[in-house]
């Protein structure tokens, strides 16, 4: 079974510094990756959604896949106070919905 | 935007209790799924459907059943419930097709089993 797994559990980052999370996940053949936020046990929203290897931007966030090193990434620029949540890493295959996520990031943001 | 809506939005029963959360979306997703959110644990799904009649066993089923009605409509149901089961529920749809993957959520289901 998929194992996803998130690195650093907790970040603090100042107001206007980048902030980098980290996401692993065990089965080379996914190809279906997002990044969610999630503010105080709220409902999920989706970030950004990458699909090959490589870089894809939306707005200030941008995630990086690297399949052959099983290696999702997302780094938020000139993050704000309003940024801080839990950030959450979803992995699965287009060939199926089964959808697999990381434990999760709290990401805080001080100004 | 799919629209995902959860009730109740919280729950509060004594152990060996019954509960229903509901869920319905708006946007005639095929797919729909129940988490439910743990401290450390992130989401772990209970129960998922690609459609009305069809259930599909998630990760953690043990204590739960589901049933899916309509299109619309994906019901989660502790029959005795437990203080293991205390946990933010959620709700979530998605489409088959070429956004597989993309889920939609509701805002959650708070429930304290006591």
């Amino acid at each position: 079974q998929q194992k996803v797994q998130q690195s650093p559990e907790s970040l603090t980052v100042s107001e206007g510094a980048m902030a980098s999370l980290n996401c692993t996940f065990s089965d080379g053949t996914s190809n279906n990756f997002r990044w969610y936020r999630q503010h105080s046990a709220k409902g999920l929203e989706v970030l950004v959604s990458i699909f090959s290897d490589g870089e894809k931007e939306e707005g200030r966030f941008t995630a990086h896949l690297n399949r052959a090193n099983l290696h999702v990434s997302l780094h938020i620029r000139e993050p704000q106070p309003s940024d801080s949540a839990v950030y959450l890493c979803a992995v699965s295959m287009n060939s199926n919905n089964r959808i697999f996520f990381g434990d999760g990031t709290q990401l805080v943001v001080k100004p | 935007e799919a629209a995902v809506t959860q009730s109740p939005r919280n729950k509060v029963t004594v152990t060996g209790g019954n509960v229903t959360l509901s869920c319905r979306q708006t946007n005639s997703h095929n797919y729909m799924y129940w988490y439910r959110q743990d401290t450390g644990h992130g989401l772990r799904l209970i129960h998922y459907s690609y459609g009305a009649g069809n259930l599909q066993i998630g990760d953690v089923p043990d204590g739960y059943k589901a049933t899916r009605t309509t299109q619309e409509d994906f019901f989660l149901l502790l029959e005795l419930a437990s203080p293991s089961q205390t946990s933010l529920y959620f709700c979530a749809s998605s489409d088959a097709g070429r956004d597989t993957g993309q889920l939609y959520f509701g805002e959650g289901s708070k429930l304290t089993v006591l």
